[in-house]
């Protein structure tokens, strides 16, 4: 089945050591996409890749680097991780068109959480 | 703001039906999707509604949209115990960006 997935789904690490969270997919979606989501709070979006144009957005912090090597496979990187970055972190594709389109909807991976001692 | 706003919890009767509300506060956002999320789980796309419609019905689910008041709500027919999760209402604000919800919670009552 096609998916998106995401590796490791647990993961913890210790204050100020890097971390990076894989994610990829079979859709061969276009849009690539990365949201923190901390617990009772909505998704939000750290940066997305079109192609391979990186778009970060203007709140993201300079400690969340991102990677895309191929339309298959993107990373997040967490260069010095502190307590406030524990969260779920989840990665999500679309197809996007050349109009808007539900099509443009996106698809989750399950996630990975993560945690800092 | 970007504010999608959406009541933190609703408890309902297994049987019954369920109605999750939402406020958004884009009025040209085109795509308006609600998503479920279940423990340990990504969001999962459940079915969104185009601004240009009142209504959209797919099995269980029923979308109702008023756009005078940019209100969003997802009834949920014959509620089962499967149905227990967070849903989370969202605005397409461009065609990279959606905005979320905090999401609300659903518990079903015996």
């Amino acid at each position: 089945d096609a998916m998106v997935i995401q590796n490791p789904r647990y993961q913890v690490t210790q204050f100020g050591k890097p971390v990076t969270l894989s994610c990829s997919q079979t859709l061969n979606h276009n849009v690539m996409y990365w949201y923190q989501q901390k617990s009772s709070q909505a998704p939000k979006l750290l940066f997305h890749y079109y192609d391979k144009d990186f778009n970060n957005e203007a709140d993201t912090p300079d400690n969340f680097q991102s990677r895309r090597p191929n339309t298959s496979f993107c990373f997040l990187d967490i260069r010095s991780p502190g307590l406030g970055d524990a969260a779920m972190y989840l990665c999500a594709t679309s197809r996007r068109g050349r109009s808007r389109s539900p099509t443009d909807t996106q698809y989750f991976g399950p996630g990975t959480r993560l945690t800092v001692l | 703001g970007e504010d999608v706003e959406q009541s933190l919890f609703l408890s309902v009767r297994e049987g019954d039906s369920s109605v999750i509300n939402c406020t958004y506060t884009d009025s040209s956002s085109t795509y308006l999707y609600w998503y479920k999320q279940e423990p340990g789980a990504g969001l999962q796309l459940l079915t969104y509604i185009f601004s240009n419609m009142d209504m959209k019905q797919d099995q269980r689910l029923t979308v109702l949209l008023n756009k005078k008041d940019k209100h969003l709500s997802l009834r949920i027919a014959d509620t089962q115990t499967g149905d227990s999760a967070i849903y989370f209402c969202a605005e397409r604000k461009s065609a990279s960006k959606i905005i979320f919800g905090s999401g609300t919670r659903l518990s079903i009552r015996p």
